[in-house]
């Protein structure tokens, strides 16, 4: 069944460590995003890719960075230089067109310790 | 810019009552999609429907119902009969604010008591 897989779960990392999430669709879907969800909170956009090689900033990109090397994968990276990264992950891919909607990853629970 | 509001931040209700959960969009696209999803405790966003702005008939799939009224700029959202299953968050998306990205609203947490 095609579908969009996040790994790990959940993951751990001390303060001052880089960590990378994975996801990858087997939809083939153009387009793909990753959100941060707070406790209590909506979701907010981090990076967005529209096609492979080509990637935009959400709107609080500071602190993570992205890559589009491959439709089918769009991996996160979390650096040392966000300050508060324990949050849940979701990523969502589509195809391209605004009449279509996301389907979503099962996230990836980050925790800083 | 685009924006979602979702008023009700927690809603609390016993199985099978009725409950309505709001959602008032801002856009200035004169065609455009608006999108309701369900995030179980589980996390994953599940689709629920998908609706564009050239249709204003209500929409009907089981207990579900939606009601979009473009002249207010709503599109609320109706469990009828509610389940402890239904307990959820609930978010609006509106598809705007640049090419296929959704503005997803703060989320109503729906919380269904048998």
């Amino acid at each position: 069944d095609g579908g969009i897989t996040q790994s790990p779960k959940y993951l751990f990392r001390k303060e001052g460590q880089n960590v990378t999430l994975s996801c990858e669709q087997n939809l083939n879907h153009d387009a793909m995003y990753w959100y941060r969800q707070d406790p209590g909170q909506g979701l907010r956009l981090i990076y967005y890719s529209q096609i492979v090689n080509d990637f935009q900033k959400g709107d609080i990109a500071e602190g993570y960075s992205v890559s589009r090397e491959k439709k089918e994968s769009f991996p996160l990276t979390v650096t040392s230089a966000q300050k508060n990264p324990t949050a849940f992950y979701l990523c969502a891919s589509s195809y391209q067109g605004q009449n279509y909607g996301y389907t979503f990853g099962s996230g990836t629970r980050l925790t800083v310790v | 810019a685009q924006k979602v509001t979702q008023a009700q931040t927690e809603i609390s209700v016993v199985e099978k009552e009725d409950v309505t959960l709001d959602c008032v969009y801002e856009t200035r696209d004169t065609t455009y999609y608006l999108f309701w999803y369900k995030q179980p405790p589980s996390g994953e966003l599940v689709f629920l429907i998908r609706r564009n702005s050239f249709d204003e008939q209500n929409e009907i799939s089981g207990r579900y119902s939606w009601n979009f009224q473009k002249s207010t700029s709503s599109f609320n959202f109706t469990i009828t009969a509610s389940q402890v299953v239904d307990s959820a968050v609930y978010f609006c998306a509106p598809g705007g604010g640049g090419y296929n990205k959704l503005i997803f609203g703060a989320g109503t947490r729906l919380a269904v008591h048998p």
